[in-house]
């Protein structure tokens, strides 16, 4: 079966910390780009950061870039993103999702979503 | 304040044909592909439209999508209450090299 999953969510302080994984199983992540999208409780969708497949170019949303990173290591299957310098703003359900090598096709496999809080 | 632009809701009954829009600007909505995803409560968004008009397999052809310049639209035919749920649409946006989503339109099934 094609899937993601998402983990690494929990209570974190502001201004701490956070790793959050996407591991994929049922398909091979490195012929795919992967997205980071989050949702504050009762919001809309929020695009968070891209890696593309291949060439390995990053994206980042205005609101995150210089304090989130996202990487991918192909042999785990896997996607990560390193959130630092959290801030309250930053709390929702965080969804990695699958797309296309050029974004062409769009988010077509997503996982169930992890949590973070940011909170004193 | 989300870069595309849609209706906070929209309602109809059973049967009914119902139509969300997307307005966006040069660039994105403008020379890019658009997307819309369902998000059914308390589950993960769907993939429901690519490349404007084309749906995934397993998304009925009561669903159906189209674009104009700079504005999109969702169209849903035969309106069924399993259809209630949020509706966001998304583009790559060339200014903000990213994508953006539209704020979500409430699709209410009376």
């Amino acid at each position: 079966e094609v899937q993601l999953v998402e983990s690494g969510g929990g209570l974190v302080k502001p201004g701490g910390s956070q790793r959050l994984s996407c591991a994929a199983s049922g398909f091979s992540l490195s012929s795919y780009s992967i997205d980071w999208v989050r949702q504050a409780a009762g919001k809309g969708l929020e695009w968070v950061s891209s890696i593309r497949s291949r060439t390995t170019s990053v994206y980042y949303a205005d609101s995150v870039k210089g304090r989130f990173t996202i990487s991918r290591d192909n042999a785990k299957n896997s996607v990560y993103l390193q959130m630092n310098s959290l801030r309250a703003e930053d709390t929702g359900v965080y969804y990695c999702a699958r797309d296309s090598s050029y974004f062409e096709d769009g988010m077509d496999v997503w996982g169930q979503g992890t949590t973070v809080t940011v909170s004193s | 304040q989300s870069v595309l632009t849609q209706p906070p809701s929209a309602s109809g009954t059973p049967g009914q044909r119902v139509t969300i829009s997307c307005s966006g600007s040069s660039s994105n909505i403008g020379i890019n592909y658009l997307y819309w995803y369902q998000q059914l409560p308390g589950t993960a968004p769907k993939l429901l439209m690519y490349r404007n008009n084309q749906r995934p397999s397993g998304v009925p052809d009561r669903f159906s999508g189209s674009k104009s310049g700079t504005s999109a639209s969702l169209a849903i035919s035969g309106l069924r209450s399993e259809d209630e749920a949020d509706y966001y649409c998304a583009a790559w946006d060339d200014s903000l090299s990213g994508k953006v989503f539209g704020g979500g339109t409430k699709l209410t099934v009376l």
